[in-house]
């Protein structure tokens, strides 16, 4: 059974840094593309940013693009986001999701939630 | 605004049929697969559909997936209860690269 577990968020005043951790287990890591999705409160869901297996292809939604890092490490079958100068619209749950073949979204773990206030 | 574009509410009966469509555009829905999701909010979302109208193992046949042009939708038949819930559409937009979601539809069992 995949499982994914999301960690590291927190409460961080605007301008500060936090880094999220999604441990994985149950799939071969190193060959699944894995997503970071979030949903502000009372919104949608957005996807945030991607990771090919191997890192060589990153993407990045335009609202975090130069603020948010996504990286993964497939010795520890983790992936990571780096999230830098944080915002009030930046609060929300961030799911951790993993790909099967190119499609995004077929396992998800339960989501952390990262608030950004003063 | 969300790329793709879906009604906010849908509503039925127990055992009814039901329908939510889901707008995009020639670099998303048009030229690339859709997938559907179902949330709770607070709980993690679960894959319905993938690839326009692929099944995960454990989705019942009630939930079918269907694409013409730049459009797709969703079909519940034989409405229950438990599929209240909110319901998105996304698919990956080759002129942003980046997936995209729908707004989102609540969907209410009367």
């Amino acid at each position: 059974e995949v499982e994914l577990l999301e960690s590291g968020g927190g409460l961080v005043q605007p301008g500060g840094s936090l880094r999220l951790s999604c441990a994985a287990s149950g799939l071969s890591f190193s060959n699944s593309a894995m997503s970071w999705v979030r949903q502000a409160p009372g919104k949608g869901l957005e996807w945030v940013s991607g990771i090919s297996g191997d890192s060589t292809y990153r993407y990045y939604a335009e609202s975090v693009k130069g603020r948010f890092t996504i990286s993964r490490d497939n010795f520890k079958n983790t992936l990571y986001l780096q999230m830098n100068s944080l915002r009030a619209d930046d609060t929300a749950i961030y799911y951790c999701s993993a790909y099967v073949g190119g499609s995004m979204g077929h396992h998800w773990g339960q989501g952390t939630l990262v608030t950004v206030s003063s | 605004q969300s790329a793709l574009t879906q009604p906010p509410s849908a509503s039925g009966t127990p055992g009814q049929r039901v329908t939510i469509s889901c707008s995009g555009s020639n670099s998303n829905i048009g030229s690339r697969r859709v997938n559907w999701f179902q949330h709770l909010p607070g709980t993690a979302p679960k894959l319905l559909i993938y690839s326009d109208y692929e099944r995960p193992s454990g989705v019942p046949d009630r939930f079918s997936g269907s694409k013409s042009d730049s459009s797709a939708s969703l079909a519940i038949s034989g409405l229950q209860s438990e599929d209240e819930a909110d319901y998105y559409c996304a698919a990956w937009d080759g002129s942003v690269n980046a997936w995209v979601f729908g707004g989102g539809t609540k969907l209410t069992v009367l």
